[in-house]
């Protein structure tokens, strides 16, 4: 009964490969996001999706590519990986419209680009 | 220069001593405070949510904002070893804006 669940925990792959990470949240909320955390810990928030629609875009290369299907599921698809993508990629959850809603996050993918 | 900063640590404290962690902000626009938890291959859990400024405790663990020198502050007492973890102060201006997050103190609890 995991609140933010994503696939796959680890992601090992080439610089040049396409991949992507699935993201499920079952909290009922209407906004979902990924996030980025670098070596040094540091969170960073690359988009953003209310009821499907993107409404946060960071300054991010356009290799990455966020989908969602539905407002329970946010994916990411990442084009010609490389070296710098290695991070590990968090997507959370919450309510927009409610000012107390904290985010709700993940476990995190770790993913290597070798 | 980022928006919340925070030092980095690695702070190390005996157990049950009183623990102390602190950032700055720039932005003034910022209202909404926040201090997440996050153990080592996991992501971060919110701890602690205040608006404005003011004090706000819960249990052992006491939040601090002060908007007039943009600072934020959690104190825990009575640390255990379980505290040991990084713990990332976070603001943003409004509930449906985005979050922004410092860099994360690593603290760690030594039995």
């Amino acid at each position: 009964d995991t609140a933010v669940s994503q696939t796959p925990k680890y992601l090992v792959t080439q610089m040049g490969n396409d991949k992507s990470i699935k993201c499920e949240q079952n909290l009922g909320h209407d906004t979902m996001y990924w996030y980025k955390q670098d070596s040094k810990k540091f969170l960073k928030i690359m988009f953003s999706y209310n009821n499907k629609e993107l409404i946060i875009n960071e300054t991010v290369p356009n290799r990455f590519s966020p989908k969602s299907p539905d407002k329970a599921h946010l994916n990411l698809h990442i084009n010609s990986l490389e070296l710098g993508d290695s991070a590990v990629y968090f997507c959370a959850s919450s309510h927009r419209d409610t000012d107390n809603s904290p985010l709700h996050f993940g476990n995190g993918t770790r993913l290597t680009v070798t | 220069q980022k928006e919340v900063e925070q030092d980095p640590g690695p702070l190390s404290v005996p157990e049950g001593a009183i623990v102390s962690l602190n950032c700055t902000y720039s932005n003034s626009a910022f209202q909404y405070f926040m201090w997440y938890r996050q153990y080592s291959r996991k992501g971060p859990e919110l701890l602690m949510y205040t608006y404005s400024s003011g004090n706000k405790e819960d249990g052992r663990f006491t939040a601090q904002v002060d908007k007039s020198s943009k600072y934020i502050s959690l104190f825990i007492r009575d640390s255990q070893p379980s505290d040991s973890a990084t713990y990332l102060c976070a603001a943003n201006s409004g509930g449906y804006q985005k979050v922004t997050f410092g860099t994360g103190t690593k603290l760690q609890v030594i039995p």
